[in-house]
């Protein structure tokens, strides 16, 4: 079974705030959240992570939920660009495996 | 500086044929992973290697063997490829202590008959 549980596709219109989730109900107190992001045709690129506390970076902000059984990727303002797949992801510890979930597929609408 | 390179690009191959598969990294990177992407599915890892010399399993091996003779190559091989080997295979490479960022590669389709 999958370790992490995203809805299949989302939408947003450009410039507005876009907001992702993902359930991960039988994370470990070890387990890092991940989300990396996939343009037709390429490889996934790394968006942000976390492990407890909400983090922020140039592309994006990760909300932990207090249990850590669910997380939101935050966009901010929602580009063209930012028309991907988007994958929740936990990494076991030490961090040699990452289990992907099945993404969810954002359209921006202009 | 290419970053993650996959040789080759697109493949077809019989029912029963064997292949390899190449990744080259040239960011000295310790450890390197293969993935398979199947339609509309999420990536899952096939092996890994935490160094030179050393190789794992991840969740999906079988079918598959791996070999890490060069820190900056992971070879990939199908011995006896099936229809179910049909997929978009990813190599990727990290190093701790950035643990966070793995860097793809652009992916080999392979197609098999």
């Amino acid at each position: 079974d999958a370790k992490t549980t995203q809805p299949n596709s989302m939408e947003s219109n450009e410039e507005e705030p876009v907001h992702l989730p993902c359930n991960h109900s039988t994370i470990s107190g070890t387990d890092y959240i991940h989300w990396y992001r996939q343009l037709p045709s390429q490889g996934p690129e790394y968006v942000i992570h976390g492990l407890t506390s909400n983090v922020n970076n140039r592309m994006a902000s990760l909300a932990i939920a207090e249990d850590r059984k669910s997380s939101t990727l935050i966009l901010h303002r929602a580009t063209l660009r930012d028309a991907a797949v988007y994958y929740c992801i936990l990494r076991d510890h030490p961090g040699n495996q990452f289990y992907f979930g099945t993404g969810t597929s954002l359209t921006v609408i202009p | 500086n290419a970053g993650v390179t996959q040789t080759p690009k697109f493949r077809v191959l019989k029912t029963g044929q064997s292949m390899t598969l190449l990744c080259a990294q040239d960011m000295n990177h310790e450890y390197m992973y293969w993935y398979r992407q199947d339609p509309g599915m999420g990536l899952r890892l096939i092996h890994y290697s935490v160094g030179e010399g050393t190789t794992a399993k991840g969740e999906v091996p079988d079918g598959y063997n791996v070999s890490r003779l060069k820190k900056q190559n992971f070879l990939l091989g199908l011995e006896s490829a099936a229809p179910s080997q049909t997929s978009v295979y990813f190599c990727a490479s990290r190093t701790p202590p950035d643990f966070y960022e793995q860097y793809f590669g652009p992916g080999t389709r392979l197609t098999v008959t």
